[in-house]
């Protein structure tokens, strides 16, 4: 069974202070690891996709990496803007159709 | 459209209401997929078709979950005779791939029907 923890749940960071959220997963077979930002009462808005261990992309202050077991999100130098909820999903490459399982999310502070 | 567009927004169902949630997905987007996200959680997926076809539904909590797209485009989702733990943000998502290769397979989410059933 596709497996995906995020740590923490929670970061409070003050404005400049740059962090890493985590996402480990198991998965059997990994077509593509996704990542997502949702602000409260909206739907996930898609970051990034990686595909294959040592990939990394990067948008703004946000980059993201994958090893075999896990991903990072690296955020630099961030700013109040960039609280929300960070989402990581793994899609499997045995199904016919692109589902993705998801973990629980960090919930991102960031004071001014 | 530009992008997933879900309504209602919001809902609020009497315990015993049956409620219908449509989904509106991204032009000539093959895949569309249902989700359902509790409070504080992450979203966990519902049902999948691609066109007209329901290729996945073993996410659907009950059997008084329905869910269809009988022209491939617009989908509708139903949740017959509501309870109290149905209350959730249902998300509705789509992509331009239908197969098991990486092109297209990029899913977009709208924003959500937020169901309260008191």
């Amino acid at each position: 069974e596709d497996q995906v923890t995020q740590s923490p749940e929670a970061l409070r960071l003050q404005e400049g202070e740059s962090s890493s959220l985590n996402c480990s997963y198991t998965v059997s077979g990994l077509r593509g690891l996704f990542w997502y930002r949702q602000d409260p009462g909206k739907g996930p808005e898609f970051l990034f996709t990686l595909y294959s261990a040592g990939e990394e992309k990067e948008k703004e202050r946000l980059k993201a990496t994958l090893t075999k077991k896990e991903s990072f999100l690296h955020i630099t130098a961030p700013k109040p803007e960039d609280s929300a909820t960070y989402l990581c999903a793994v899609q499997p490459r045995r199904n016919a159709g692109n589902m993705l399982t998801f973990g629980g999310g960090t919930r991102l502070m960031v004071k001014p | 459209g530009a992008g997933v567009s879900q309504s209602p927004r919001y809902k609020v169902a009497k315990r015993g209401q049956d409620v219908a949630l449509r989904c509106d997905p991204i032009s000539g987007h093959v895949s569309l997929f249902w989700y359902q996200q509790a409070l504080g959680q992450g979203p966990e997926f519902l049902t999948y078709f691609q066109n007209e076809a329901q290729l996945d539904k073993s996410g659907l909590p009950s059997d008084r979950f329905f869910a269809e797209r009988p022209e491939g485009s617009v989908s509708t989702l139903k949740i017959q005779r509501t309870q109290q733990e149905d209350s959730a943000v249902y998300l509705c998502a789509s992509s331009s791939g239908q197969g098991y290769g990486i092109s297209g397979n990029t899913i977009y989410f709208g924003e959500g029907s937020w169901l309260t059933v008191v």
